[in-house]
């Protein structure tokens, strides 16, 4: 049965703080993983990570996959409020599977 | 409009009550999925449909049934449904789900079941 689990489940830090969320996968016939932003309502799309090192970034937020040790980070730095949010990573095989997401809150 | 969309948005519906969630998508996507998210719980993967086929059915009770007319259009059917059932339902296109690549999520319909 394929697995992702994300880490830590919550986190609160303040407006400026750099971040780092973890997710770590167990399946079979890894294709990609793939990072969503889910605030009240339904996911947006982050980032999609197929190689292993190569980094991708948007904005604040940047992303790496280390397909040898079975995860992946995302970062988030210069936190804002707007940032405050449930990251979901998923992990595409057969079929593509959640993990349970890491609720962040930023306070200003 | 462009991407996808979800009607009705909230939904409050009695245990003997028949309903209907729709899902529209304008991204040319041949693959359509219907997802529950219950509170504190991981997004579950409910059906999968490409071309119109049902490729995927995830032990789902049958109280729940889809129904993928065209590769736009895919309907989640709800009849004698639980107080458990109370989720929001997601549903999500992508281009093709033999290739498995990135999901586009509508908004996503709020159900209560009273």
């Amino acid at each position: 049965e394929d697995k992702v689990v994300q880490s830590p489940l919550s986190l609160v830090v303040h407006e400026g703080d750099t971040v780092t969320l973890n997710c770590s996968y167990e399946v079979t016939n890894f294709r990609s993983l793939l990072w969503y932003k889910q605030e009240k309502k339904a996911p947006t799309f982050l980032f999609m990570l197929t190689s292993s090192g190569i980094e991708k970034k948007s904005g604040r937020l940047s992303s790496i996959l280390d397909k040898k040790e079975l995860f992946s980070i995302l970062n988030i730095t210069a936190t804002q409020t707007g940032d405050s949010a449930v990251y979901l990573c998923a992990v595409t095989s057969r079929q593509l599977t959640f993990g349970s997401g890491t609720q962040l809150t930023v306070l200003p | 409009e462009t991407g996808v969309t979800q009607t009705p948005r909230h939904l409050v519906m009695g245990m003997t009550n028949k309903k209907s969630l729709k899902c529209e998508q304008h991204l040319g996507h041949n693959a359509m999925y219907w997802y529950k998210q219950s509170a504190k719980k991981p997004l579950e993967l409910m059906f999968v449909y490409n071309f119109k086929e049902q490729t995927e059915n995830n032990s789902v009770p049958s109280r729940f049934s889809p129904e993928c007319p065209n590769s736009s259009h895919l309907f989640l059917h709800l009849h004698t449904l639980q107080p458990e059932d109370s989720a929001l339902y997601l549903c999500a296109s992508s281009q093709d789900s033999r290739v498995q690549e990135t999901q586009y999520f509508g908004p996503g319909t709020r159900l209560l079941v009273l």
